[in-house]
């Protein structure tokens, strides 16, 4: 069965960008959406935006619009997410989750461990 | 802009029978919204429990379902049990591959 491998913790200074990556293994990558779910402390989940990497197309919350990039490297069965201009209200945890199905639409289902983010100067 | 929601918090006794739902800021949830229900304990990814409205994810006991009730997608917990003492969250399909989140519901088991 799948399961996804995130890179670890950040720190990051307020304005900066962040690149959290999700490397696939065990399962198929390139025909399943990949998602990215953010949570910030002690709030609910958040969906930022997926990417199907088969077709390298993505969408995204509006609230994220233009200052997220979801990409993936179907080389390496692994998705990437950059988040920039950075402020403390993105400290959280950063989850990439692929889809249950090759069949859109098809909601999250396996899900990474996360990767905290922390924004701080 | 769309709002999912979700009963900020609930209560029920060991044993006992809660529903909880999933609506939207304006309209009805319906089966093309692909309802699907997570539960999430403190530290850990959210476990996926129902999708596509009523269909549960592999290991999940039977005790959990799910169906739409009037205009609101909702997650039944029949015979709660101290483990089921967990967060909830719903997860919308908008259209376009844009999907939302619920604000969760906090299940107390007490």
């Amino acid at each position: 069965q799948v399961q996804l491998v995130q890179s670890g913790a950040e720190v990051k200074q307020p304005g900066s960008s962040v690149k959290v990556s999700c490397k696939a293994s065990g399962g198929s990558f390139s025909s399943y959406d990949i998602s990215w779910v953010r949570q910030a402390p002690g709030q609910g989940l958040e969906w930022m935006g997926r990417i199907i990497p088969l077709l390298g197309t993505a969408n995204f919350a509006q609230k994220f619009q233009g200052r997220v990039t979801i990409t993936a490297d179907k080389s390496t069965s692994t998705a990437y997410m950059e988040l920039s201009s950075l402020r403390s209200e993105d400290t959280a945890v950063y989850y990439c989750a692929r889809a249950l199905d090759v069949v859109v639409p098809s909601p999250m289902g396996v899900w990474g461990k996360g990767t905290t983010v922390t924004v701080s100067s | 802009q769309t709002v999912v929601t979700q009963e900020p918090s609930f209560s029920v006794s060991p044993g006992g029978t809660v529903t909880l739902t999933c609506g939207l800021s304006s309209g009805s949830v319906s089966t093309g919204y692909y309802p699907t229900w997570y539960q999430q304990t403190p530290g850990q990814a959210p476990r996926t429990l129902i999708y596509n409205t009523n269909t549960r994810s592999s290991g999940v006991p039977d005790r959990f379902s799910g169906s739409i009730l009037g205009n609101k997608a909702a997650l039944t917990i029949t015979g709660a049990q101290a483990d089921d003492d967990s967060d909830y969250y719903c997860l919308l399909y908008l259209g376009g591959g844009i999907w939302v989140f619920g604000g969760g519901t906090k299940l107390t088991v007490l």
